[in-house]
Protein backbone atom coordinates (compact mmCIF):
# COMPACT_ATOMS: atom_id res chain seq x y z
CA UNK A 1 0.00 0.00 0.00
CA UNK A 2 1.18 3.31 -1.29
CA UNK A 3 1.87 5.36 2.23
CA UNK A 4 2.90 8.72 3.42
CA UNK A 5 2.83 9.98 7.03
CA UNK A 6 3.77 13.52 7.79
CA UNK A 7 5.35 14.16 11.59
CA UNK A 8 7.23 17.79 12.88
CA UNK A 9 4.58 19.95 13.05
CA UNK A 10 3.95 21.88 16.37
CA UNK A 11 3.21 25.11 17.96
CA UNK A 12 6.26 27.40 17.61
CA UNK A 13 6.89 31.56 17.96
CA UNK A 14 6.96 33.99 15.15
CA UNK A 15 10.38 34.11 13.97
CA UNK A 16 11.27 30.60 14.61
CA UNK A 17 12.03 27.16 12.88
CA UNK A 18 9.96 23.68 12.29
CA UNK A 19 11.74 20.80 9.76
CA UNK A 20 8.71 18.87 8.50
CA UNK A 21 8.88 15.27 7.63
CA UNK A 22 7.20 13.14 5.33
CA UNK A 23 7.87 9.01 5.36
CA UNK A 24 7.27 7.60 2.37
CA UNK A 25 6.35 3.71 1.86
CA UNK A 26 4.84 1.35 -0.71
CA UNK A 27 5.90 2.81 -4.11
CA UNK A 28 9.96 3.54 -5.31
CA UNK A 29 10.22 7.04 -4.05
CA UNK A 30 12.95 8.01 -6.03
CA UNK A 31 11.32 8.08 -9.11
CA UNK A 32 9.12 10.38 -8.59
CA UNK A 33 8.68 13.93 -7.58
CA UNK A 34 7.20 15.64 -4.01
CA UNK A 35 5.15 18.30 -3.06
CA UNK A 36 4.32 20.14 0.32
CA UNK A 37 0.49 21.60 0.41
CA UNK A 38 -0.53 23.65 2.91
CA UNK A 39 -4.55 24.25 4.49
CA UNK A 40 -4.73 27.25 6.10
CA UNK A 41 -7.42 26.56 8.89
CA UNK A 42 -11.11 26.79 7.04
CA UNK A 43 -9.21 28.09 3.94
CA UNK A 44 -8.26 26.10 0.53
CA UNK A 45 -5.35 24.15 -0.30
CA UNK A 46 -2.16 26.08 -1.27
CA UNK A 47 0.79 24.36 -2.91
CA UNK A 48 4.26 25.55 -0.65
CA UNK A 49 7.01 23.57 -2.91
CA UNK A 50 8.06 20.47 -4.54
CA UNK A 51 11.48 18.76 -5.92
CA UNK A 52 12.75 16.45 -8.78
CA UNK A 53 13.37 12.57 -8.03
CA UNK A 54 16.98 12.76 -7.49
CA UNK A 55 16.56 16.65 -5.67
CA UNK A 56 18.18 18.58 -8.47
CA UNK A 57 15.21 20.60 -9.23
CA UNK A 58 12.40 22.54 -6.75
CA UNK A 59 10.07 25.03 -6.86
CA UNK A 60 8.06 27.42 -4.35
CA UNK A 61 5.54 29.53 -3.82
CA UNK A 62 6.08 32.87 -3.75
CA UNK A 63 5.38 33.49 0.12
CA UNK A 64 7.82 30.87 1.03
CA UNK A 65 10.58 32.11 -1.19
CA UNK A 66 14.33 32.45 0.96
CA UNK A 67 12.38 31.34 3.98
CA UNK A 68 11.23 27.72 3.23
CA UNK A 69 13.52 24.28 1.90
CA UNK A 70 12.42 21.56 0.62
CA UNK A 71 14.45 18.42 0.31
CA UNK A 72 14.35 14.75 0.21
CA UNK A 73 16.53 11.70 1.01
CA UNK A 74 15.94 8.26 -1.29
CA UNK A 75 17.89 6.28 1.37
CA UNK A 76 15.48 7.04 3.89
CA UNK A 77 12.75 7.40 1.52
CA UNK A 78 11.85 10.88 3.57
CA UNK A 79 10.77 14.48 2.38
CA UNK A 80 11.63 17.27 4.47
CA UNK A 81 10.58 20.79 4.74
CA UNK A 82 12.64 23.09 6.79
CA UNK A 83 10.64 25.93 7.62
CA UNK A 84 12.76 29.37 9.10
CA UNK A 85 11.50 32.82 9.78
CA UNK A 86 7.57 31.39 10.96
CA UNK A 87 4.95 33.93 10.46
CA UNK A 88 1.11 33.69 11.82
CA UNK A 89 0.31 33.35 8.40
CA UNK A 90 2.45 30.13 7.71
CA UNK A 91 -0.32 28.19 10.13
CA UNK A 92 -1.65 25.36 8.35
CA UNK A 93 -1.64 21.50 8.25
CA UNK A 94 0.79 20.71 5.55
CA UNK A 95 0.53 18.13 3.87
CA UNK A 96 2.83 15.78 1.76
CA UNK A 97 1.78 14.33 -1.95
CA UNK A 98 3.29 12.16 -4.67
CA UNK A 99 3.58 13.86 -8.21
CA UNK A 100 2.55 10.66 -10.80
CA UNK A 101 3.07 11.25 -13.96
CA UNK A 102 -0.73 12.05 -14.44
CA UNK A 103 -0.26 15.69 -13.38
CA UNK A 104 -1.83 14.95 -10.23
CA UNK A 105 -0.95 14.41 -6.55
CA UNK A 106 -2.12 11.33 -5.64
CA UNK A 107 -1.96 10.10 -2.63
CA UNK A 108 -2.18 12.47 -0.26
CA UNK A 109 -0.29 11.64 3.56
CA UNK A 110 -3.02 12.72 6.86
CA UNK A 111 -1.16 16.34 7.44
CA UNK A 112 0.40 17.93 10.02
CA UNK A 113 -0.44 20.97 12.17
CA UNK A 114 1.95 23.86 12.00
CA UNK A 115 1.32 26.76 14.00
CA UNK A 116 2.32 30.07 14.45
CA UNK A 117 1.82 31.97 18.12
CA UNK A 118 3.06 33.59 20.51
CA UNK B 1 0.72 34.75 -11.37
CA UNK B 2 -2.05 32.06 -12.88
CA UNK B 3 -5.50 31.84 -11.16
CA UNK B 4 -8.11 29.41 -11.14
CA UNK B 5 -11.85 30.87 -10.02
CA UNK B 6 -14.49 28.03 -8.57
CA UNK B 7 -17.35 28.97 -7.63
CA UNK B 8 -17.79 28.69 -3.45
CA UNK B 9 -20.80 26.72 -3.17
CA UNK B 10 -22.72 24.31 -5.01
CA UNK B 11 -26.41 22.88 -3.74
CA UNK B 12 -27.86 19.84 -5.24
CA UNK B 13 -30.49 17.14 -4.23
CA UNK B 14 -29.55 13.66 -3.99
CA UNK B 15 -29.62 11.90 -7.01
CA UNK B 16 -29.48 14.74 -9.48
CA UNK B 17 -26.38 16.25 -11.30
CA UNK B 18 -23.93 18.98 -9.50
CA UNK B 19 -21.55 20.68 -12.10
CA UNK B 20 -18.26 22.32 -10.57
CA UNK B 21 -16.69 24.52 -12.83
CA UNK B 22 -13.06 25.94 -12.83
CA UNK B 23 -12.01 28.88 -14.97
CA UNK B 24 -8.31 29.86 -15.78
CA UNK B 25 -6.89 31.85 -18.77
CA UNK B 26 -6.73 29.16 -21.43
CA UNK B 27 -7.36 26.18 -19.19
CA UNK B 28 -8.25 23.93 -21.89
CA UNK B 29 -4.66 23.73 -23.18
CA UNK B 30 -3.84 22.18 -19.53
CA UNK B 31 -4.31 19.29 -17.89
CA UNK B 32 -6.67 19.83 -15.35
CA UNK B 33 -7.33 16.80 -12.18
CA UNK B 34 -10.13 17.42 -9.56
CA UNK B 35 -9.80 16.43 -5.37
CA UNK B 36 -12.57 15.61 -3.02
CA UNK B 37 -12.04 16.39 0.38
CA UNK B 38 -14.25 15.52 2.99
CA UNK B 39 -14.35 17.26 6.66
CA UNK B 40 -11.60 16.43 8.79
CA UNK B 41 -9.87 14.37 5.92
CA UNK B 42 -6.94 14.29 3.24
CA UNK B 43 -7.56 15.17 0.12
CA UNK B 44 -7.96 12.30 -2.89
CA UNK B 45 -7.95 12.33 -6.47
CA UNK B 46 -11.05 12.14 -8.47
CA UNK B 47 -10.86 13.27 -11.68
CA UNK B 48 -6.97 13.55 -13.67
CA UNK B 49 -5.91 14.41 -17.03
CA UNK B 50 -9.25 16.33 -17.38
CA UNK B 51 -11.85 13.23 -17.96
CA UNK B 52 -9.74 10.37 -16.29
CA UNK B 53 -10.93 8.19 -13.24
CA UNK B 54 -8.14 6.50 -10.89
CA UNK B 55 -9.24 3.37 -9.71
CA UNK B 56 -11.88 2.85 -7.20
CA UNK B 57 -13.42 6.23 -7.95
CA UNK B 58 -16.82 5.95 -8.69
CA UNK B 59 -18.24 6.49 -12.59
CA UNK B 60 -20.67 9.45 -11.92
CA UNK B 61 -17.58 11.47 -11.06
CA UNK B 62 -16.91 12.61 -14.57
CA UNK B 63 -14.77 15.60 -15.87
CA UNK B 64 -14.10 17.63 -19.03
CA UNK B 65 -11.72 20.66 -20.60
CA UNK B 66 -12.32 23.26 -22.79
CA UNK B 67 -11.68 26.56 -23.52
CA UNK B 68 -11.43 28.47 -19.99
CA UNK B 69 -13.23 26.14 -18.42
CA UNK B 70 -12.79 22.97 -16.56
CA UNK B 71 -16.03 20.93 -15.16
CA UNK B 72 -16.40 18.48 -12.61
CA UNK B 73 -19.60 16.57 -12.78
CA UNK B 74 -21.37 14.58 -10.43
CA UNK B 75 -24.32 12.33 -11.99
CA UNK B 76 -26.98 10.28 -9.44
CA UNK B 77 -24.83 12.92 -6.36
CA UNK B 78 -25.69 10.97 -3.04
CA UNK B 79 -25.42 11.91 0.51
CA UNK B 80 -21.68 10.84 0.40
CA UNK B 81 -20.53 13.05 -1.56
CA UNK B 82 -21.38 16.13 0.27
CA UNK B 83 -17.10 17.92 0.50
CA UNK B 84 -15.31 20.19 -1.07
CA UNK B 85 -14.17 19.67 -4.22
CA UNK B 86 -10.86 21.67 -5.52
CA UNK B 87 -9.07 22.02 -9.15
CA UNK B 88 -5.86 22.04 -9.70
CA UNK B 89 -3.35 22.72 -12.71
CA UNK B 90 0.47 23.02 -13.35
CA UNK B 91 1.33 26.50 -14.57
CA UNK B 92 5.07 28.56 -15.61
CA UNK B 93 6.68 25.52 -12.84
CA UNK B 94 3.94 26.14 -10.75
CA UNK B 95 1.12 24.19 -9.42
CA UNK B 96 -2.22 26.35 -8.88
CA UNK B 97 -5.46 25.19 -7.05
CA UNK B 98 -8.71 26.92 -7.12
CA UNK B 99 -10.44 28.16 -4.60
CA UNK B 100 -12.47 25.07 -3.38
CA UNK B 101 -16.01 24.57 -3.37
CA UNK B 102 -18.45 23.01 -1.08
CA UNK B 103 -21.17 20.61 -2.09
CA UNK B 104 -24.16 20.19 -0.49
CA UNK B 105 -26.42 17.63 -0.63
CA UNK B 106 -29.64 18.69 0.57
Amino acid sequence: EVQLVESGGGLVQPGGSLRLSCAASGFTFSAYWMSWVRQAPGKGLEWVANIKQDGSDKYYVDSVKGRFTISKDNTKNSLYLQMNSLRAEDTAVYYCAREVSEYAFDPWGQGTLVTVSS
Amino acid sequence: SYDLTQPPSVSVSPGQTASITCSGDKLGDKYVCWYQQKSGQSPVLVIYQDNKRPSGIPERFSGSNSGNTATLTISGTQAMDEADYYCQAWDSSTWVFGGGTKVTVL
